[in-house]
């Protein structure tokens, strides 16, 4: 059965730092890992999709990264702004479609 | 904008009444998937429906709860004579195909609050 873990539960940064959420995952059988972010009281917006078959994936500020063997995903988000503050989603496909989330990374970045 | 439309965004059910929570996917989208959020959990996977069809639904629960996705109008999830543990925030997703690396599209989800 495949697990998600998302470490730090919580991160509060200053604004401008670079910073990095880490996903890890039990089972590396795996077809794609999707990056979500998630505000209070809304949906979840899709960040990046990393296919099996990739090692990263970059959109704007954001990076994120996969390594199957060691079942692991770094999302890197650079520059950080207020406005980046939300719950942050790692979900992995497997061999079916529903995807398996982990808990979230909630972040906070001060003024 | 044609994203997924979940239907109501509140929802207050007293303990024994029915629930029905409505899903539009995105325009040109056949495929919907179900996600429940209790507090402090992540999303967990419910159902999976094409029109007309159940293809998956092992997180649902044996009881109470139903899903169906018509020919024609939104997906509806049913829950039946809900109890306080019902209470989470109910997410509907879509995607346009069946291939294991499409992106999911989310909706703003349902909140459900059972008194």
């Amino acid at each position: 059965k495949q697990e998600v873990t998302q470490i730090p539960a919580a991160l509060s940064v200053p604004e401008g730092e670079n910073l990095v959420l880490n996903c890890s995952f039990t089972d590396s059988a795996i077809y794609n890992l999707q990056w979500f972010r998630q505000d209070p009281g809304k949906g979840l917006t899709s960040l990046l999709l990393i296919q099996s078959s990739q090692r990263e994936q970059t959109s704007g500020r954001l990076n994120a990264s996969l390594d199957k063997s060691s079942g692991r995903s770094t999302l890197y988000i650079a520059a950080s702004q207020p406005g980046d503050s939300a719950t942050y989603l790692c979900a992995v496909g497997g061999g079916s479609e529903k995807l398996v989330f982990g808990k979230g990374t909630k972040l906070t970045v001060n003024p | 904008n044609a994203g997924v439309m979940q239907n109501p965004r509140h929802l207050v059910r007293r303990r024994g009444q029915e629930a029905r929570l409505r899903c539009s996917p995105m325009k040109g989208h056949s495929h919907v998937y179900w996600y429940r959020q209790l507090p402090e959990e992540g999303l967990k996977f419910m159902v999976y429906l094409q029109k007309e069809n159940i293809i998956d639904e092992s997180g649902m629960p044996k009881e109470r709860f139903s899903a169906e996705f018509p020919k024609e109008g939104p997906s509806i999830l049913r829950i039946q004579q809900v109890v306080r543990g019902d209470s989470a925030a109910y997410f509907c997703a879509s995607s346009g195909d069946s291939k294991k690396n499409s992106p999911l599209h989310f909706g703003n989800g349902t909140r459900l609050t059972v008194t």
